[in-house]
């Protein structure tokens, strides 16, 4: 049973340029979630979503990022227009629901360079 | 404004050496997750504690949850080089599986 998965794991992007990260979430699980971790810090939580639905985006920036779970296929965080700024590293998360107490998996990242 | 405080935020010890990890926050959590990283990898969960009061082991890890649900500890007995890595915790609310971290306890435990 694979674990959550990541693509990919390290991305370089020219400012302005735009980039795509994709999450595929653990077998049947229908919850997935984003965050942000600057080095030596924990985790941010950017946005929480189930199939074809935005749950949660109350750790999205206002501009330049979305984030899309369709029906088929992966979740994807787009950022548009990069910037320095948005070097990090970004996680995915999913669980089988949103419970108290449920456990959420992680992928391994995917580490996003802007230069 | 951190919502969780660990601490301490840096761990340097000898092999062997006990130590404790402590998460506190002015909020009620119905959960508590530990987590560990290591360089270029995700965080693996450790352990998830719901009940106020609760303790849990896992081989040399002894987790706690406050008994009014706002603060948890990590305990490592005999700590070892392979314990190395950063230590997170989370906090997790009813109705949603977002978590709120803590900025994390790097550990370093030298041979």
């Amino acid at each position: 049973n694979a674990g959550v998965m990541q693509n990919p794991r390290h991305l370089v992007r020219r400012r302005g340029q735009e980039a795509r990260l994709r999450c595929s979430p653990m077998k049947g699980h229908s919850h997935v979630y984003w965050y942000r971790q600057l080095p030596e810090e924990g985790l941010k939580f950017m946005v929480y979503l189930q199939k074809e639905n935005i749950i949660d985006e109350s750790g999205m920036p206002k501009e330049r990022f979305s984030a899309e779970f369709p029906k088929e296929g992966p979740s994807i965080l787009r950022i548009q227009q990069v910037v320095r700024g948005d070097s990090a590293a970004y996680f995915c998360a999913s669980s089988q629901n949103d419970r108290a107490g449920t456990e959420a998996f992680f992928g391994q990242g995917t580490r996003l360079t802007v230069v | 404004t951190q919502l969780l405080e660990q601490s301490p935020q840096f761990l340097s010890i000898q092999e062997g050496e006990n130590l404790t990890v402590y998460c506190n926050s002015s909020r009620v959590f119905s959960s508590l997750q530990w987590y560990r990283q290591e360089p270029g990898e995700g965080p693996v969960l450790l352990v998830t504690v719901v009940t106020g009061g609760e303790v849990k082991k896992l081989k040399r890890l002894t987790f706690q949850f406050g008994d009014a649900r706002k603060d948890s500890s990590l305990h490592i007995t005999a700590a070892q080089p392979g314990d190395t890595g950063l230590y997170l915790c989370a906090g997790g609310s009813s109705n949603t599986g977002k978590l709120i971290f803590g900025q994390g306890t790097t550990l370093q435990v030298k041979p």
